[in-house]
């Protein structure tokens, strides 16, 4: 079965810091792989998916994600965080080319102090 | 395009009740999928449906059922309800099944069990 692991499940940072979450998942075939984001109070809304081809992908607001096959990872990365990132990062994983359901991880609540 | 809409937004129910809860997908979108979000558990799949058949499945008791209709409506039965079932229930939608683009989320009836 496919899992997903986000091991970080509080980040605070100052605004204009660097900001890395990690995400892990445990499948050995072909996957695709998404981060969204829940702000406070709002929907999930999609930030950016891999499907194949460039490893590193860009999404919305400045956020990219590289993927590391060799690693199992999907780790989401902005270079200068917003008061306005404050919000929950879910990654998730959707197997065999999406025959399987999506599965989330735990998620990453991010909190960016002014 | 309007987004995917869920009804109601909040619902109060007892130990012992049955709740139906309404999902209308993304114009265009035929797939309709269900989540339960909770606290401890995180983001967890429920099941899948297309063309008014259930396509996927999560590990979930009987007691959750859903139905799709012919202009790709759902619903989400839940009976006997629990303290346990209390949770945020998204609806998500996409194109096809087995598709590999995101899939796009409401944003969630909030059900609370006295």
């Amino acid at each position: 079965a496919q899992s997903v692991s986000q091991h970080n499940h509080h980040v605070i940072l100052s605004e204009a810091a660097s900001l890395e979450l990690g995400c892990n998942y445990s499948y050995g075939g072909t996957v695709n792989l998404f981060w969204y984001v829940q702000y406070p109070g709002q929907h999930l809304q999609l930030l950016l998916k891999y499907f194949s081809g460039d490893p590193l992908v860009k999404g919305i607001k400045g956020f990219e994600a590289e993927f590391i096959k060799s690693k199992f990872s999907f780790n989401l990365r902005k270079p200068s965080v917003q008061w306005s990132d404050t919000a929950e990062y879910f990654c998730a994983v959707n197997a065999d080319t999406g025959r399987r359901a999506l599965t989330f991880g735990s998620g990453t609540r991010l909190q960016v102090q002014p | 395009k309007a987004g995917v809409t869920q009804t109601p937004r909040y619902l109060i129910k007892t130990r012992g009740q049955q709740v139906t809860l309404s999902c209308s997908p993304i114009s265009g979108h035929r797939s309709v999928s269900w989540y339960q979000q909770t606290p401890g558990q995180g983001l967890q799949f429920l099941f899948e449906y297309f063309s008014e058949t259930q396509r996927n499945k999560g590990n979930f008791p009987g007691r959750f059922s859903g139905r799709q209709f012919s202009n790709s409506r759902s619903e989400m039965n839940v009976s006997t309800l629990e303290l346990g079932d209390s949770a945020l229930y998204l609806c998500a939608s996409r194109d096809l099944p087995y598709s590999n683009q995101p899939q796009h989320f409401g944003d969630g009836t909030r059900l609370s069990i006295l």
